[in-house]
């Protein structure tokens, strides 16, 4: 099973500020690495796939990099509706697997 | 309009069953992976299981217990839930995806509780 950890646990910051959130894989996933925003209950949403593309109706804020095991979320300048929690997530291998989240807070 | 309906959840006494579906509409649905994914109260997101285009998969602690399926004709997805235990108390997604696809739409989330 390939491990997803995300770091940090949890980051705050100011609205306007700039974010990175870091995940790292167990071994390699390519780059089939997607990235998911879920507010307080709500269902999580697609940010992010396949490491870099944008899903349909995300602001350009948000971007994806990485390769391999290393991948990160920049989102570069913090809106208000950005606070909520982050996850990552591998398609490479069965099982699919999730990172343990990112809460991103209001400093 | 592009959407999933989960339903079926509901207070269910350890070792007991469930089945969850899922009515998509606004896509093709026979063309895509579809799976579950599971959130325990306070908790991150489970994978749980996936119908994909290449056979179906599970997650460990729903091998055995669990079997998803699907009706192409009613555009509906579904998991059988056996042998219910604590520990899957959750609120279960449905998702459109699976390895082969992104995870790219999300139902609203139906909440299960197993409970004595």
């Amino acid at each position: 099973e390939i491990v997803l950890t995300q770091s940090p646990s949890t980051l705050s910051l100011s609205p306007g500020e700039r974010a990175t959130l870091s995940c790292r894989a167990s071994q390699s996933v390519s780059s089939y690495l997607a990235w998911f925003q879920q507010k307080p209950g709500q269902a999580p949403r697609l940010l992010i796939y396949d490491t870099s593309k944008r899903a349909t109706g995300i602001p350009a804020r948000f971007s994806g990099s990485g390769s391999g095991t290393d991948f990160t979320l920049t989102i570069s300048s913090l809106e208000p509706e950005d606070f909520a929690v982050y996850y990552c997530q591998q398609r490479s291998n069965w099982p699919l697997t999730f990172g343990g989240g990112t809460k991103v807070e209001i400093k | 309009e592009v959407q999933l309906l989960d339903s079926g959840g509901g207070l269910v006494q350890p070792g007991g069953s469930l089945r969850l579906s899922c009515a998509a509409s606004g896509f093709t649905f026979s063309s895509y992976g579809m799976s579950w994914v599971r959130q325990a109260p306070g908790k991150g997101l489970e994978w749980v299981s996936s119908s994909s285009p290449d056979g179906v998969y599970y997650a460990d602690s729903a091998k055995g217990r669990f079997i998803i399926s699907r009706d192409n004709s009613k555009n509906t997805l579904y998991l059988q839930m056996d042998s219910l235990r604590a520990d899957d108390t959750a609120v279960y997604y449905c998702v459109k995806g699976a390895g082969t696809s992104v995870f790219d739409l999300w139902g609203q989330g139906t909440k299960v509780t197993v409970s004595s």
